[in-house]
C-alpha cells in the first residue's frame, strides 16, 4: 500500500534560517504529491503540489521537487519567518483515481525571532 | 465561492452519546472524504462518498461509525455511543467529479468527556 515518511519534529529554527523537511514515499504507479500546512487551531491548507516527476511545486517561498528516482518530495524554504510556525504534512494521492490522500505524520516547525 | 464548510467547529459529548458532524462540500464538488486526526498524529482516511453512495469505507471502524452523503444537504459523519478514544479532529474534504485536488474544511474537534 501507499505510505509517506517524513522527518520527525519538532524543528526549531531562527528567523531567516534555511528550512528543509524531508519526505519520502512508497506508492504504486505515479502518485501526485502534496505539502499541506496546518496552523495552530486551524484546518489543513494546501501549500503546494506536484503531479509528475521533476515537477517543482512552489508557493509563499516554499518549494518541493518531485524526485521519482529517490521517491522524495522534500520541502524547502530559503528564509523562514515566525509566521511559518505550523505543522507541515507531506501527502500523496494516486493519479487518475479519486483523491484518497495518504498523509505523513506531520512535522512541527517552530520559528523563533 | 465558499470553501468546504464543517460544523460544528467544536463538539463536546459525554460517553455513550451520539455525535453528528456535518460537511458541506465546495460548490460543484460531488466527492466527499472524511479523515480523522488523533492527537499528535497525521490524518487517516476514513471514508469516501459520492452523492448517495459510499465508494470506499476501508478506513471506517466497523462499529458505531457511519457516513452518508444524501442527494440534498450536507454529508454527515455519525458516531454512536461515543467513547473517549473517539476524541479527535475530524476533517472533511471535497473534490470535483473531474478528479482535481481535494480541498479541506477546518475540521470538527470532538471531545468526549
Amino acid at each position: 500500500g501507499n505510505s509517506v515518511t517524513q522527518m520527525e519534529g519538532p524543528v526549531t529554527l531562527s528567523e531567516e534560517a534555511f528550512l528543509t523537511i524531508n519526505c519520502t514515499y512508497t506508492a504504486t504507479g505515479y502518485p501526485s504529491l502534496f505539502w499541506y500546512v496546518q496552523y495552530p487551531g486551524e484546518g489543513l491548507q494546501l501549500l503546494l503540489k506536484a503531479t509528475k516527476a521533476d515537477d517543482k511545486g512552489s508557493n509563499k517561498g516554499f518549494e518541493a521537487t518531485y524526485r521519482k528516482e529517490t521517491t522524495s518530495f522534500h520541502l524547502e524554504k530559503g528564509s523562514v519567518q515566525v509566521s511559518d510556525s505550523a505543522v507541515y504534512f507531506c501527502a500523496l494521492s494516486e493519479t487518475g483515481g479519486y483523491q484518497k490522500v495518504t498523509f505523513g505524520t506531520g512535522t512541527k516547525l517552530q520559528v523563533i525571532p | 465561492n465558499a470553501g468546504v464548510m464543517q460544523n460544528p467547529r467544536h463538539l463536546v459529548r459525554r460517553r455513550g452519546q451520539e455525535a453528528r458532524l456535518r460537511c458541506s462540500p465546495m460548490k460543484g464538488h460531488s466527492h466527499v472524504y472524511w479523515y480523522r486526526q488523533l492527537p499528535e498524529e497525521g490524518l487517516k482516511f476514513m471514508v469516501y462518498l459520492q452523492k448517495e453512495n459510499i465508494i470506499d469505507e476501508s478506513g471506517m471502524p466497523k462499529e458505531r461509525f457511519s457516513a452518508e452523503f444524501p442527494k440534498e444537504g450536507p454529508s454527515i459523519l455519525r458516531i454512536q455511543q461515543v467513547v473517549r478514544g473517539d476524541s479527535a479532529a475530524y476533517f472533511c474534504a471535497s473534490s470535483p467529479p473531474t478528479g482535481g485536488s481535494a480541498f479541506f474544511g477546518q475540521g470538527t474537534r470532538l471531545t468526549v468527556v
